[in-house]
């Protein structure tokens, strides 16, 4: 069956500008999950939805970062204000219900400029 | 803070050798590992993973070792081909928080034909 698919899977923007990466996760995933991912580095946790409510989102860095899910499938990771140091491949994840289990996207690559 | 590290930045094999790449982790809270396969502008693709309560575990040309005396996990990939060549990052889940999962920077393995 399909994966998990994000989009768009490059996006090139100007420092101060406002985006949205949207993630499509497996269907009938209840879990989702967003990492951010810099060069060299391994993924770092972002935000966790169990459903439509974000679990956790401890991982955000700062709140011009903010993530929904609002029926509990697609969710978008929308940022205010970007700044060249939020360059970086933000990767989405989904689970089904009961196990642990992350199956990654293919990662949408931002450039801040 | 918690971490989880690996001993080999990089690894160089002869295509039909066995491959082992390590991993150290810190928080020995952890009771969920999980390894990746990443290609080079792709997302982390899971390969196998292990809970605490297992010393080893097999799938498909793949074995997880996990020694939790001295907080390591390794894994060995059998007759590793050129395909198998990627960056392989180990992952921990602490206790009733498996969904924000912890990488290590990752072990690039390189198969030469």
């Amino acid at each position: 069956g399909a994966g998990v698919s994000q989009t768009p899977s490059n996006k090139v923007t100007e420092k101060g500008k406002y985006v949205e990466l949207r993630c499509d996760p497996i269907s009938g995933h209840t879990a989702l999950y967003w990492y951010r991912q810099s060069l060299g580095q391994g993924p770092e946790f972002l935000i966790y939805f169990q459903g439509t409510g974000a679990a956790d989102d401890s991982g955000l860095p700062n709140d011009r970062f903010f993530a929904v899910r609002p029926e509990g499938s697609v969710s978008t990771l929308k940022i205010q204000r970007t700044e060249r140091g939020d360059s970086a491949v933000y990767l989405c994840a989904s689970a089904g219900q009961g196990t642990d289990t992350q199956y990654f996207g293919p990662g949408t690559r931002l450039t801040v400029l | 803070g918690e971490s989880v590290g690996l001993h080999l930045p990089t690894l160089s094999v002869q295509e039909g050798d066995n491959s082992i790449i390590n991993c150290a982790y810190s928080n020995s809270a952890s009771d969920y590992f999980i390894w990746y396969k990443q290609e080079s502008g792709k997302g982390p693709q899971f390969i196998i993973d292990i809970r605490s309560n297992m010393d080893k575990r097999q799938g498909q040309r793949v074995t997880v070792l996990l020694n939790k005396t001295v907080k390591h996990l390794s894994l060995q990939i059998a007759a590793t081909q050129p395909g198998d060549s990627a960056v392989y990052f180990c992952a921990e889940g602490s206790g009733g928080s498996n969904y924000k999962l912890t990488f290590g920077k990752g072990t690039l393995l390189t198969v030469n034909p």
